[in-house]
Order: C-alpha cells, then sequence, then structure tokens
C-alpha cells in the first residue's frame, strides 16, 4: 500500500527560481518526515527533516513545510541551482517503520 | 572517514537462484538496514540488524535473509530468486537502535538483475 505518494514524477524549473516538490501521506500516526536526494549512481543522501510537532523547518535554500490537517509536506528550493537536478524521495516515519514515496526527478535548467 | 561500500555494483541472477549482496558501514556505525528499491518507486525497507542481531523487518518473505558480523558489515541473502526481485538493493548504516534517519548514509546500491 502507497503511504507516501509523491504524484509528480518529473518537474523542471529554471535557474534561480523556486523548486516546490510536494508529498501527500495516508497514515497519521506518521511522526518524522524526512526528504532524500539521490544524484545517480550515488545511494540517497539525507537533505532536511521535520517532526510533526512542527509545521516548518529551513536549512539555507531548503525549507520543509508540513501540513498535517491535509497530510501534505512540501519542499521549497530557494534559489535553484543546476547541482539540484536530482531525484528527490520524501519519507514518512512511525516507530521503527519508514515509507518512501517514488521520487520526483528535479531538473534545473541554467 | 569510509563511506558505506555495496558490492557487488551489477549482478544477473536467473530464477531459483540464490545471491548475497555485501555491505560494508561507514567506520563507526553499528546498524545496518537494507532497502529494496524497485524501478520507478522509493526504497522499501527489508530489515535492519544492530550489533548482529535482527532489529525490525519490513513486509518481505523468509527468503530475505541477513546478517551482520562483528565488524559491522553486513549481508544480505535471497533465495529462490524470482523475476519480481530485480531492484537496486540499498544498505544504509547508522549509529545506534532504531532508523536514526537524518544520520542514515546510503550506499551506492547492487542492480540485480532476475532472469
Amino acid at each position: 500500500d502507497q503511504q507516501v505518494k509523491q504524484n509528480s514524477p518529473s518537474l523542471s524549473v529554471q535557474e534561480g527560481r523556486i523548486s516546490i516538490l510536494n508529498c501527500d501521506y495516508t497514515n497519521s500516526m506518521f511522526d518524522y518526515f524526512l526528504w532524500y536526494k539521490k544524484y545517480p549512481a550515488e545511494g540517497p543522501t539525507f537533505l532536511i527533516s521535520i517532526s510533526s510537532i512542527k509545521d516548518k523547518n529551513e536549512d539555507g535554500r531548503f525549507t520543509v513545510f508540513l501540513n498535517k490537517s491535509a497530510k501534505h509536506l512540501s519542499l521549497h528550493i530557494v534559489p535553484s541551482q543546476p547541482g539540484d537536478s536530482a531525484v528527490y524521495f520524501c519519507a514518512a516515519s512511525y516507530n521503527n517503520d519508514m515509507r518512501f514515496g517514488a521520487g520526483t526527478r528535479l531538473t534545473v535548467k541554467p | 572517514e569510509t563511506g558505506v561500500t555495496q558490492s557487488p555494483t551489477h549482478l544477473i541472477k536467473t530464477r531459483g537462484q540464490q545471491v548475497t549482496l555485501r555491505c560494508s558501514s561507514q567506520s563507526g556505525h553499528n546498524t545496518v538496514s537494507w532497502y529494496q528499491q524497485a524501478l520507478g518507486q522509493g526504497p522499501q525497507f527489508i530489515f535492519q540488524y544492530y550489533r548482529e542481531e535482527e532489529n525490525g523487518r519490513g513486509n518481505f518473505p523468509p527468503r530475505f535473509s541477513g546478517l551482520q558480523f562483528p565488524n559491522y558489515s553486513s549481508e544480505l541473502n535471497v533465495n529462490a530468486l524470482e523475476l519480481d526481485d530485480s531492484a537496486l538493493y540499498l544498505c544504509a548504516s547508522s549509529l545506534g537502535l532504531g532508523q536514526v534517519y537524518n544520520e542514515q548514509f546510503f550506499g551506492p546500491g547492487t542492480r540485480l538483475t532476475v532472469l
């Protein structure tokens, strides 16, 4: 069962603009959410996380927003850079169980 | 500091065969988790080992088994391979019990193809 969904398989943005990646989940028990970035031929790399007690977490150009009532989280990248081009996975966890979305391929054009 | 390494990089097997995949965890890490990533999907948790003991398992059949050694490296064994086992297998190491997610470092994966 797909408890974590990333409905956009791909996203293309211009360098310098904002990238918004979205993720929806169905299990209200999830209490910790993460974003990973994956380059080809490499494993996923942790990017940013947020606990369910918060609605926003910021780290440099990356901000994650959590809307618990809508069971939705998003990752904002501002400004986007060509080096941000990668596949982004959202993940949600509860009690030693972590579920990943299928990923969104972000392409940032110079 | 050595990162997480996996071997082999690629592997081709036929249905019914058995396969062993290997993972060397990052220096100082005592926990290893294994994931299966099928094409077009996100990683799915298989199981986790902490100090040589299995500590949590996802929804995978018993023909998926593992080992962790005293140096904290790990093996994933899959018996009676099926076509649907074709996937990228990722291992991730961390320090401590449970899935310490933001301290979890992934290897590059082993691409298994079952014909």
